[in-house]
């Protein structure tokens, strides 16, 4: 079983790059979800989708699209990098009628 | 709105002895519970979790955590800390509302000394 699957698992950019991190489940979850995880300030909610075609903002969205075209994929994007966007991420999926999270393994991302 | 505070970001114990990395919620419903750990360059996994059944769960590797309404917390312990353990540990909190998002607390990095 291949659960939740990231890549890249590392990515560099340079300030004002735009890049797409990609999360792709095959677990029929309805629930996606993307996290960023920074020292000391465990997980932030970015953007979560509860179904193909339906989106919203988590804690901190800014400086990240997201869009959920089929149920299996829910891509990251950073519009125009910016350091304070170096973090890992992680993305999320669950069942609809569950509650617990199955996480990616994570990318990490510096932003020079 | 939901919130969680991990107390104390750091724990070191020796092996075999107790571990108790503290946790406490807060929730306007009844919550949802859940330990996840965190191993090196790994994403979360599910320790264990907390659904309104048993108070006292148990989870993989030894782990159980007690859920405790009057104290607002679900502490975790392990009655003989092992080498393997020394990871980072999250506790998080979900509800029926809200789309079940989960907010996770800051995170307890366990260091296991010989």
């Amino acid at each position: 079983n291949a659960g939740v699957t990231q890549t890249p698992k590392f990515q560099v950019l340079k300030t004002g790059q735009s890049m797409t991190l990609q999360c792709a489940q095959d677990m029929n979850h309805e629930y996606m979800s993307w996290y960023r995880q920074d020292p000391g300030m465990g997980l932030r909610l970015i953007h979560y989708s509860v179904g193909a075609g339906i989106t919203d903002q988590g804690e901190v969205p800014n400086g990240y699209n997201v869009s959920r075209s089929t149920t299996e994929d829910f891509p990251l994007r950073l519009l125009s990098a910016a350091p304070s966007q170096t973090s890992v991420y992680f993305c999320a999926s669950r069942a609809g009628g569950n509650i617990q999270l199955f996480f990616g393994s994570g990318t990490q991302l510096s932003v020079l | 709105a939901q919130s969680v505070t991990q107390l104390g970001s750091h724990v070191s114990v020796s092996e075999g002895a107790l571990v108790l990395l503290r946790c406490n919620y807060s929730s306007s419903v009844p919550p949802y519970l859940f330990w996840y750990v965190q191993y090196p360059n790994q994403g979360l996994q599910l320790l264990l979790k907390y659904t309104s059944a048993a108070t006292l769960v148990k989870g993989i590797n030894g782990f159980e955590a007690e859920f405790k309404k009057s104290e607002t917390s679900f502490h975790l312990t392990k009655p003989s800390a092992h080498m393997s353990d020394a990871a980072e540990y999250f506790c998080a909190v979900s509800d029926s509302t809200n789309a079940g998002k989960s907010t996770f607390g800051d995170g307890t990095t366990l260091t296991v000394k010989p």
